[in-house]
């Protein structure tokens, strides 16, 4: 069963550091989306991906934030440097452009301390 | 761009009761597609249905593109239906979907 692999699971860290959150989209999707999901805000769109090109980073705070896709097997979401309003729950999702069903990942819950 | 609304925004129910939610929304759909997140958070695929009606067991969708609304039907509610059920829309060309913020369904034993 082809799934979307997020890394890792779970990141505590402190204030101030680098966070890297590494996805990989099912094999074959041409389209990647980074989520955000706390209780305030419930899930919000940070990046989107169309062929490894990034479409719309609009929701995603540029000054902290960057997304990347080195290659079609992995995309990445780095905050640098990280706060504690970041604490949340990040999503990576894929499909593909027309017809078919989103599939997330498991997620990544971020702790900033 | 494309509003999504979800109601009821809680629902608590005994098992074995039936249960409608119902997504609202604001614009013509390419795509709409149901989640249901689980307690653990997953983030599981339920239908892929931007028209016409849909069953998985006990689970059905039906929505009706031309009035902008799609509900979701658990029959036969189980304990492990528990958890936030999403609604996802598409609309035009953006190829984004816009998540609605949620029904969180308790079902008691």
């Amino acid at each position: 069963d082809a799934r979307v692999t997020q890394t890792p699971r779970h990141k505590v860290t402190e204030m101030g550091q680098e966070v890297t959150m590494r996805c990989q989209p099912i094999l074959g999707h041409n389209t990647v989306f980074w989520y955000r999901q706390t209780m305030m805000q419930g899930l919000e769109l940070l990046a989107y991906f169309r062929n490894r090109a990034p479409l719309d980073d609009s929701g995603m705070p540029k000054d902290r934030f960057s997304a990347e896709m080195p290659d079609a097997t992995l995309a990445t979401l780095k905050i640098q440097p990280s706060e504690p309003r970041d604490s949340a729950v990040y999503f990576c999702a894929s499909g593909l452009e027309t017809g078919s069903p989103l599939h997330f990942g498991n997620g990544t819950r971020l702790t900033v301390t | 761009g494309i509003q999504v609304e979800q109601s009821p925004p809680d629902l608590i129910l005994q098992e074995g009761a039936n249960s409608t939610l119902r997504c609202n929304f604001s614009d013509s759909v390419n795509n709409l597609q149901w989640f249901h997140q689980n307690p653990w958070g997953q983030l599981i695929n339920l239908f892929y249905i931007p028209s016409g009606t849909k069953q998985n067991g006990r689970l059905s969708a039906t929505t009706v593109a031309t009035e902008r609304y799609s509900l979701l039907y658990i029959s036969s509610s189980q304990t492990t239906d528990s958890g936030v059920y999403f609604c996802a829309a598409i609309s035009g060309g953006s190829y984004i979907p816009t998540f609605g913020r949620g029904t969180s369904l308790i079902v008691h034993p």
